[in-house]
């Protein structure tokens, strides 16, 4: 199965800093990455498909890049509304898998 | 408006058995591969299960393969997770998902399932 790594699994961020998310992939997945946001008992949140292609309806501020094993989730400018767990999903290999999640908190 | 509604959660035993729907609106249901995702109490997520549009291929999570089955009936727009020899682990609350690209673009709410004697 194709291992996410994503990195950090917790990071406090202030309203308005770049915030910036890694996933690593165990091997090679092109670009069939997506990333998602989830608040506490909400389902998650597509923000970018692809690698880099945002979703319809998601803010600017949300970005995606990366191919192959390494890929990067950046918010350009955090908003109070972003605090919440973002998941990293591969759609190159089944069974699918996600990573282990990155929390983003207030400090 | 796309809706996809889950059901069948519950309290069963270990060992037991469950089965879950999906009841899915507002868009083609036989033109989409469906997923099953769920997430342990305090946990992150965990993929389950997927069938193509037309139901003849499945897949699994290694951890769910040979105790779940995933289903679909297309003139109901409704999808199906049976799920056998209920162990602690599988407690989860646990969501359909429609696959669209490279993503899944729809949530169902969840539904809880809570393995316990």
């Amino acid at each position: 199965d194709i291992q996410l790594t994503q990195s950090p699994s917790f990071l406090s961020a202030s309203v308005g800093d770049r915030v910036t998310i890694t996933c690593r992939a165990s091997q090679g997945i092109r670009s069939y990455l997506a990333w998602y946001q989830q608040k506490p008992g909400k389902a998650p949140k597509v923000l970018i498909y692809a690698a880099s292609t945002l979703q319809s309806g998601v803010p600017s501020r949300f970005s995606g890049s990366g191919s192959g094993t390494e890929f990067t989730l950046t918010i350009s400018s955090l908003q109070p509304e972003d605090f919440a767990t973002y998941y990293c999903q591969q759609f190159n290999f089944y069974p699918l898998t996600f990573g282990g999640g990155t929390k983003v908190e207030i400090k | 408006e796309v809706q996809l509604v889950e059901s069948g959660g519950g309290l069963v035993q270990p060992g037991g058995s469950l089965r879950l729907s999906c009841a899915a609106s507002g868009f083609t249901f036989s033109s989409y591969h469906m997923h099953w995702v769920r997430q342990a109490p305090g946990k992150g997520l965990e993929y389950v299960s997927t069938i193509t549009s037309d139901g003849d291929t499945t897949y699994y999570a290694n951890s769910v393969k040979g105790r779940f089955t995933i289903s679909r009936d297309n003139s109901k727009n409704t999808l199906y997770l049976q799920m056998g020899s209920l162990r602690a682990e599988d407690m989860a609350v646990y969501y359909c998902a429609r696959r669209r690209s490279e993503s899944y673009d729809y949530w169902g709410q969840g539904t809880l399932v809570t393995v316990s004697s």
